[in-house]
């Protein structure tokens, strides 16, 4: 199974600063097979980003994802405070589907 | 809009069982395939199973080892999660995700509210 990374385990910014996410994998993955989730506390995760760069919809474009092989990134720019949340990142395209241990973004 | 309902958790004893059912509205439920995914207190998100949009074929994380079930009735529009011999450690939030597509295990684009299950003496 593919186990997936994040780091940092924490991220203490700002409002306007900008958040840099990293998510490693541990085997080589299409980048069409990478999602991003963010999870607000007491609510259910909603989804960020599919196939490493591509935001869902309704998503502004201060979030944006990149990477390949075996790392990524989730890049939110100018944070604004309902951006202040858990991240999860995510393989798919294959069982099992597996989540890596998250980041939380906080103050 | 798409809603996911989930209900059937509670309190149940160690080795007990509970079946979740999570009732979808807001689109054509038969065209697409669905997941449970569970996340323990204070922990991270855990897949736990998909069952494709004709319920003819599921998946299952390695931990599951035959006590969950994953099902679905399209004339009910309701997707379920029968879990037997139940441990502490399967207390968690259960949530049921649409998935983008019909047949493959993808990324889910919307989800349930989920239902607390809490496993204890």
């Amino acid at each position: 199974d593919i186990v997936l990374t994040q780091s940092p385990g924490t991220l203490s910014l700002s409002p306007g600063e900008r958040a840099t996410l990293s998510c490693r994998t541990s085997q080589t993955i299409s980048s069409y097979y990478l999602a991003w989730y963010q999870q607000k506390p007491g609510q259910p995760p909603s989804l960020l980003i599919y196939g490493a760069s591509s935001r869902a919809s309704g998503i502004p474009d201060r979030f944006s994802g990149s990477g390949s092989g075996t790392e990524f990134t989730l890049t939110i720019n100018r944070l604004e405070p309902e951006d202040f949340a858990v991240y999860y990142c995510q393989h798919y395209g294959r069982s099992p589907a597996t989540f890596g241990p998250g980041t939380k973004v906080d103050f | 809009q798409v809603q996911l309902v989930e209900s059937g958790g509670g309190v149940v004893q160690p080795g007990g069982s509970l079946k979740l059912s999570c009732t979808a509205s807001g689109f054509t439920f038969k065209n697409f395939g669905m997941h449970w995914v569970r996340q323990a207190p204070g922990g991270g998100l855990e897949w736990v199973a998909f069952v494709r949009n004709d319920g003819t074929k599921q998946f299952y994380a390695d931990f599951v080892k035959g006590r969950l079930s994953i099902s679905r009735d399209n004339s009910k529009d309701t997707l379920y999660l029968q879990i037997n011999n139940l441990r502490p450690e399967d207390t968690a939030v259960y949530y049921c995700a649409k998935d983008f597509t019909a047949t493959v295990v993808y990324y889910s684009d919307h989800w349930g509210r989920g239902t607390l299950v809490t496993v204890s003496s």
